[in-house]
């Protein structure tokens, strides 16, 4: 199984800043890890699919970088709008994993 | 617009069984593989099961397999996962999730809004 770990675990903000959350993988998986922003009772929305890709309709400020191992999402000049759990998930092999999460908050 | 819509969850006993259901609108079902995805109460999300586009093959993570079973009926554009020998731990909301492939490359786009499934006593 692949294992992918986020960090930070939490991090509290102020708006406009820029924010940046890795995921390591334990092993190479090529671009194939996407990122998700969950809010509070919600379910989660892609935000960008392998590495660096943005979704539909997803703002600008989020973007994606990174391959193989270790990986970015960046969120420039932070809105109060993004506070949320972001989750890192690959879909290179099964079972498909996830990141244990970073919750931002702001400030 | 793409909807996936779950029904189903509740609170059954450990030992008893559910049939959770995830109805698809917005897009042509048959053409997509489908998964299920879930969330214990203020936990990360994992991965339980996956199907194809035409229901002839499926996946499962280890801790549901044998208990649980995925399929698809496309003729009324909904997935299903019938859930037997319920623990506590399968104690979580559950999220059907499209899947797109390309090639040999997979992401999951759109997720339904989940259903709250609680094993009790």
């Amino acid at each position: 199984e692949i294992v992918l770990t986020q960090s930070p675990d939490f991090q509290s903000v102020t708006p406009k800043e820029k924010v940046t959350i890795t995921c390591r993988a334990s092993q190479s998986i090529g671009s194939s890890l996407h990122w998700y922003q969950q809010k509070p009772d919600q379910s989660p929305k892609l935000l960008i699919k392998y590495a660096s890709q943005s979704f539909s309709g997803v703002p600008s400020r989020f973007s994606g970088s990174g391959s193989g191992t270790d990986f970015t999402l960046t969120i420039n000049s932070l809105e109060a709008e993004d506070a949320a759990t972001y989750y890192c998930h690959q879909s290179t092999s099964l079972p498909f994993t996830f990141g244990q999460g970073t919750k931002l908050e702001i400030k | 617009e793409v909807q996936l819509v779950e029904s189903g969850g509740g609170l059954v006993q450990p030992g008893g069984s559910l049939r959770l259901s995830c109805a698809a609108s917005g897009f042509t079902f048959s053409s997509y593989w489908m998964h299920w995805v879930r969330q214990a109460p203020g936990k990360g999300l994992v991965w339980v099961s996956r199907i194809n586009s035409d229901g002839s093959s499926t996946s499962y993570a280890d801790s549901v397999k044998g208990r649980f079973t995925i399929s698809r009926d496309n003729a009324k554009n909904t997935l299903y996962l019938q859930m037997n020998s319920l623990r506590a731990e399968d104690t979580a909301v559950y999220y059907c999730a499209r899947g797109v492939y390309s090639g040999n490359y997979l992401h999951h786009d759109y997720w339904g809004q989940g259903t709250l499934v609680t094993v009790s006593s």
